[in-house]
C-alpha cells in the first residue's frame, strides 16, 4: 500500500528560527495536506495543495507541492513557542478516496 | 460555525465488549471519514461515507463497522474489542469525497 515518510522525525530549535520538514511518498499524489496537532487535540488544516510546483503560504508557514509529484515540503519562519506539536503531511492519488498520512514530525521550540 | 463534533470524547472499556462513536460533520459537509491514531503514529484510515454510503474501507477487521445518518452524521461501532483497539478515534468531514478533511477532537478509547 501507499506510505508516506516524514523528516526529521524529531526536531529541536530555538525560538525565531525557521524550520524545514519534507514528506516523501513511493506514489504519485494530486494533493498534499499539512496539519498540525497538540496534545489531546484533532489535527487542523494548516494548508492543501493541488497542483506540482504549487507554493503556498500562511502566515509563517509555507508549503510546496513537489514537481515529482511524490514529496512535498513544509517551512516555518521565525518559530514561535505556540508551533510546538506534531506536523502530520497526508497525501491522495488519483485513484483514492482517502487521504494517507504519515508518521508525523515532533517539533519543539525552546526559548 | 460549528466544526466537527465527536462524542464521547473519553471512554473506558474491556476486552469482549462493544463500543460506539459518534460524529456530527461541520453543517454542509456530506462526507466523513473515520481514522485510527495510535500513540506515536499518523491517523490511519479506517471507513468513508458519502450520501450515507461507504465509498472507502482501510485495512480494519469486520469488527469494525459505521454507518451515516440522512443527516450526516455518522456512527462507528467496534465489535469484540481487543487491548490493541486503544487509540484515538478520529472523525473527519468534508463538502465532497475528494475534499479537504476537517477533524473533531476525537474519542480517547482504552481497552482494559
Amino acid at each position: 500500500g501507499q506510505q508516506l515518510n516524514q523528516s526529521p522525525q524529531s526536531m529541536f530549535i530555538q525560538e525565531g528560527e525557521d524550520v524545514s520538514m519534507n514528506c516523501t511518498s513511493s506514489s504519485i499524489f494530486n494533493t498534499w495536506l499539512w496539519y498540525k496537532q497538540d496534545p489531546g487535540e484533532g489535527p487542523v488544516l494548516l494548508i492543501a495543495l493541488y497542483k506540482a510546483g504549487e507554493l503556498t503560504s500562511n502566515g509563517r508557514l509555507t508549503a510546496q507541492f513537489g514537481i515529482t509529484r511524490k514529496d512535498s515540503f513544509l517551512n516555518i519562519s521565525a518559530s514561535i513557542p505556540s508551533d510546538v506539536g506534531i506536523y502530520f503531511c497526508a497525501g491522495r492519488d488519483n485513484y483514492g478516496q482517502n487521504f494517507v498520512f504519515g508518521p508525523g514530525t515532533r517539533l519543539s521550540v525552546l526559548p | 460555525d460549528a466544526g466537527v463534533t465527536q462524542s464521547p470524547t473519553h471512554l473506558i472499556k474491556t476486552r469482549g465488549q462493544q463500543v460506539t462513536l459518534r460524529c456530527s460533520p461541520i453543517s454542509g459537509h456530506k462526507s466523513v471519514s473515520w481514522y485510527q491514531q495510535v500513540l506515536g503514529q499518523g491517523p490511519q484510515f479506517i471507513f468513508q461515507y458519502y450520501e450515507k454510503e461507504e465509498r472507502g474501507r482501510g485495512n480494519f477487521p469486520d469488527r469494525f463497522s459505521a454507518r451515516q445518518f440522512p443527516n450526516y452524521s455518522s456512527e462507528l461501532n467496534v465489535n469484540a474489542l481487543l487491548l490493541g483497539d486503544s487509540a484515538l478515534y478520529l472523525c473527519a468531514s468534508s463538502l465532497l469525497t475528494a475534499g479537504e478533511l476537517f477533524f473533531g477532537e476525537g474519542s480517547r478509547l482504552t481497552v482494559l
